[in-house]
């Protein structure tokens, strides 16, 4: 089994809808982060936490929102959709060892915003 | 804002040519990491540098940390078909990395 799950795997949605997605993890860390991903523009990391009651702004927050429900899981919602918001998404979840952080990747979510 | 700069931003070869990718920056980094990512997969880690100087060797590819910490490469000897993807660096902070954009490998049969 995987050890971070992101559902669904691909969405379709209008604009101006309201959409979530969902992120699992069963590697027991703390650290857990959304990114965006397009072409040309490498990752981008939108919100990350550290705990259940932490939560940090990454370089593109704006249009987004999460909420860390509990140690594993981590949503990222889009309040209300727009085209450029198309992209493929990222979570992740983090240790920390002696050589810095180390990223455990999710499959993804390929979302296309009409 | 720390910037990684990779390039070549794309590569096509041939199997079994040798390659090599280089990763950027003008700041200094605690340590720097290089992930792979297959079409319709999330990134692997291959590989942390942390010494400047530091070599580290998997198998048929060759990581290497500047002197300074401000760069790094990769090199693949003998490409395969298997090492197509998309190669990122990412330097390391204490809560966050910065990717860079990637170099995306073709090897051809």
């Amino acid at each position: 089994d995987a050890d971070v799950t992101q559902t669904p795997r691909n969405r379709i949605t209008k604009t101006g809808k309201r959409i979530m997605l969902e992120c699992s993890q069963t590697k027991g860390h703390d650290r857990m982060y959304w990114y965006r991903q397009d072409p040309g523009l490498g990752l981008r990391l939108i919100y990350y936490s550290f705990d259940v009651k932490d939560i940090n702004k990454g370089e593109i927050s704006d249009g987004y929102s999460v909420s860390r429900q509990a140690q594993a899981k981590f949503s990222l919602s889009l309040e209300s959709a727009i085209p450029n918001q198309t992209a493929l998404y990222f979570c992740a979840t983090s240790d920390f060892t002696g050589g810095g952080v180390t990223q455990y990747f999710g499959p993804g979510t390929r979302l296309l915003v009409l | 804002t720390q910037l990684l700069e990779q390039s070549p931003q794309f590569l096509s070869i041939q199997e079994g040519e040798n390659l090599t990718v280089y990763c950027n920056s003008s700041s200094v980094f605690s340590s720097l990491q290089w992930y792979r990512q297959e079409p319709g997969e999330g990134p692997v880690l291959l590989v942390t540098v942390v010494t400047g100087g530091e070599v580290k060797k998997l198998k048929r590819l060759t990581f290497q940390f500047g002197d300074a910490r401000k760069d790094s490469s990769l090199h693949i000897t003998a490409a395969q078909p298997g090492d197509t993807g998309l190669y990122l660096c990412a330097g390391t902070g204490y809560s966050t990395l910065t990717f860079g954009k990637g170099t995306m490998l073709l090897v051809s049969p």
